[in-house]
C-alpha cells in the first residue's frame, strides 16, 4: 500500500519568513496530493491541492510543487502569519474512494 | 465543499460501555469514511462506508468493535463497542465527492474513556 513521509515534524519560523513541508509517497498510481490544515480543536480544512498532471499550483501566499519522477511534492507558504500556526498534513491517494494515506503532520509555529 | 455535523462533538463514558457517533451531510454522498486521530497524531481510517453494504475496515480494525451503519445518502453512524481508556481518542467522519476525489471532515467528536 501507499506510505506518506512528511518532514519535518515541527517547524518554527518568525513572521513574514516562508515555510516548507515535504513529502515524499511510495506508490507511482498516486494521483491527487491533497494539503490539510488543522488549528487545535478543529477538523483538517483542506488549503490546496495538485493533481499528477501539474507540476505546481499557487493560492496567494500558498503554492504546492509536485515531482512524479522523484515522487516527492512540497508545500510553500510566502509571508508566513501567525495565523497560519497549526498542524499541516499532505496526503497522497489515487482517487476514486480508495483509501487516503496521510502523513505524520507537521506542526508549525509562526513567531510574531 | 460539504457541510457536515456530527454527534455528540464530545463525550465522556464508563470503560466497558459503548457510545454510538452520528455523521449527517448535507448532500448525498456515496462513500463516507470514518476516521481516527489520537492525541497530536495523524488521522488514521478505520473504514470506508458504503450505502447499502457492508463497511470496509482497514487492518487492525473489526466490525465487532466498530460497527457502522450507512442506512443513507446523507447518515452514517460509528459505534464504538465496549470501550476501554485506549479508545479515548477523536473521531471524525468524512465524506468523498467523485467530481472532485476531495475528502471534507467533520468537526470530529473527542471520546474520553474513564
Amino acid at each position: 500500500g501507499e506510505n506518506v513521509e512528511q518532514h519535518p515534524s515541527t517547524l518554527s519560523v518568525q513572521e513574514g519568513d516562508s515555510a516548507v513541508i515535504k513529502c515524499t509517497y511510495s506508490d507511482s498510481a498516486s494521483n491527487y496530493f491533497p494539503w490539510y490544515k488543522q488549528e487545535l480543536g478543529k477538523r483538517p480544512q483542506l488549503i490546496i491541492d495538485i493533481r499528477s498532471n501539474v507540476g505546481e499550483k499557487k493560492d496567494q501566499r500558498i503554492a504546492v510543487t509536485l515531482n512524479k519522477t522523484a515522487k516527492h511534492f512540497s508545500l510553500h507558504i510566502t509571508e508566513t502569519q501567525p495565523e497560519d500556526s497549526a498542524v499541516y498534513f499532505c496526503a497522497a491517494y489515487r482517487g476514486g474512494y480508495q483509501k487516503v494515506t496521510f502523513g505524520i503532520g507537521t506542526k508549525l509555529q509562526v513567531i510574531p | 465543499s460539504a457541510v457536515i455535523s456530527q454527534k455528540p462533538s464530545r463525550d465522556i463514558c464508563q470503560r466497558g460501555t459503548s457510545l454510538t457517533i452520528q455523521c449527517q451531510v448535507d448532500s448525498q454522498v456515496t462513500m463516507m469514511f470514518w476516521y481516527r486521530q489520537q492525541p497530536g497524531q495523524s488521522l488514521t481510517l478505520i473504514a470506508t462506508a458504503n450505502q447499502g453494504s457492508e463497511a470496509t475496515y482497514e487492518s487492525g480494525f473489526v466490525i465487532d468493535k466498530f460497527p457502522i451503519s450507512r442506512p443513507n445518502l446523507t447518515f452514517s453512524t460509528l459505534t464504538v463497542s465496549n470501550m476501554s481508556p485506549e479508545d479515548s481518542s477523536i473521531y471524525l467522519c468524512s465524506v468523498e465527492y467523485s467530481s472532485t476525489d476531495t475528502q471534507y471532515f467533520g468537526p470530529g467528536t473527542r471520546l474520553t474513556v474513564l
